[in-house]
């Protein structure tokens, strides 16, 4: 069974620039969450996908935006990069969108640095 | 509005000494109480789901209670291994969102 894999594991880009982050869900999982840690805290979310849609979005603003394609892979976009973006985003996938035996499964999570 | 609470931040403890840690939530229809442990450099590893009150689960070391207002992670007789933060998250209401708490950071001294 292959797990969550996210890419790349690190990127530096410059305040202003734009960024996509990739994550592929772990096999036989439907629904994509990604959620954003800062050092030292815990995970904030920030949106999931179900069948390709946004079906829940934490309190980030629309320059966070994301895309679940037909084989579950998904990928965050976040436009006009400020220093506070700078933090670990992790992906995580599940069964079903609000089923009682299906917790979330994490990757290894991108490290974005803005400068 | 949710809201996750953990304590203590940090705990050492020496090898075989056993300890526990809060996490205190206020959610209103709680859909499950979760525990997550986190190397550094990893993503959240999953370890535990709790849905009601007076549940328990267990594995090797590592034991999680839920009560109405709150959760405990015991760790018994912890060794280095065990080092790690330990998070714990809701799930509260429709979909499949989690609230984390802050995580407390565990450091296991042989």
């Amino acid at each position: 069974e292959t797990g969550v894999t996210q890419s790349p594991t690190h990127l530096t880009k410059t305040r202003g620039q734009q960024v996509t982050l990739r994550c592929s869900s772990q096999s036989g999982h439907n629904t994509v969450s990604w959620y954003q840690q800062a050092l030292g805290q815990g995970p904030q979310f920030i949106f999931q996908y179900y069948r390709e849609e946004e079906n829940g979005r934490g309190n980030f603003p629309p320059r966070f935006s994301g895309l679940q394609f037909p084989n579950y892979s998904s990928e965050l976009n976040v436009n006009a990069l400020e220093l506070d973006d700078s933090a670990l985003y992790l992906c995580a996938s599940s069964t079903g969108t609000a089923m009682r035996n299906s917790p979330l499964h994490f990757g290894n999570g991108t490290r974005l640095t803005v400068t | 509005e949710d809201q996750v609470t953990q304590s203590p931040e940090a705990l050492r403890l020496q090898e075989g000494e056993s300890s526990s840690l809060n996490c205190s939530y206020t959610v209103s229809g709680l859909r499950g109480l979760f525990w997550y442990r986190q190397d550094p450099g990893k993503g959240p590893e999953f370890l535990f789901t709790l849905y009601s009150a007076g549940e328990e689960k267990e594995k090797e070391r590592l034991k999680a209670t839920l009560t109405k207002k709150e959760s405990f992670l015991h760790i018994t007789a912890p060794k280095p291994e065990d080092s790690a933060t330990y998070l714990c998250a809701v799930r509260e209401g429709a979909g499949n969102m989690l609230t984390f708490g802050g995580g407390t950071r565990l450091m296991v001294k042989p």
